[in-house]
């Protein structure tokens, strides 16, 4: 069955940077967009960007635009999101999910999600 | 404040149906039929109810439906179950140049 499995917890200090991993199976890893969606504790979704896993082409939130970095490994089928600078408004619970921009506008499946905590 | 507009909550008894509506502007909701619903249960992911305003992917009941009238969308459940209560959340793609996909506030669903 299509999964999505991310990197588990992490807790960072404020300025430093977090790196979530997200490792697709049972579909070609190519064939769709993988996009992150982050969710703050008690809050709504709120979507941050997409990378094409075809061709690397990525289209990110404009409030996050310098500070998030979303990458692939095709040999691996994972797809990465890199934030850094972090502050504590960027503790939440992040996931990542197959498609949501072109051929495919919408979300499914999704990964578990992994829980990034920024406290000094 | 989210880019489209949900109800906080809505409440139903068992067997009930209820509507969530989804409000948004001719860039997002109004202009593409590419409006996609969310359920997500406490601690678990968002999973995907319908698609391209309408569409059910297979395995969810169709007692889920979706629709569109103008800027606004709407989610209805039909015969409610004690199951349904979760937190559902709209998306819509956007033509807005600061992001692509915008999502609802979303709503809290209470079965009585």
């Amino acid at each position: 069955q299509v999964q999505l499995v991310q990197s588990g917890a992490e807790v960072k200090k404020p300025g430093a940077s977090v790196k979530v991993s997200c490792k697709a199976s049972g579909y070609t890893f190519t064939s769709y967009g993988i996009s992150w969606v982050r969710q703050a504790p008690g809050q709504g979704l709120e979507w941050m960007g997409w990378i094409s896993a075809y061709n690397g082409n990525t289209n990110y939130a404009q409030k996050l635009q310098g500070r998030v970095t979303m990458t692939t490994d095709t040999s691996t089928s994972t797809a990465y999101m890199e934030l850094r600078s972090l502050r504590s408004d960027d503790t939440a619970v992040y996931y990542c999910a197959r498609g949501g921009v072109g051929a495919t506008p919408w979300f499914d499946p999704w990964g578990q999600g992994t829980l990034v905590t920024v406290s000094s | 404040q989210s880019a489209l507009t949900q109800p906080a909550s809505v409440s139903g008894s068992p067997g009930q149906s209820i509507t969530i509506s989804c409000t948004g502007t001719s860039s997002d909701v109004g202009g593409y039929n590419y409006v996609s619903w969310y359920q997500q249960h406490p601690g678990k992911a968002p999973k995907l109810m319908i698609y391209d305003v309408s569409n059910r992917p297979s395995g969810v009941s169709n007692r889920f439906s979706g629709s569109k009238s103008g800027n606004t969308a709407s989610l209805t459940i039909s015969g409610l179950q004690a199951e349904d209560e979760a937190d559902y959340y709209c998306s819509s793609y956007t033509s807005s140049s600061t992001l692509h996909v915008v999502f609802g506030g979303g709503t809290k669903l209470t079965v009585l």
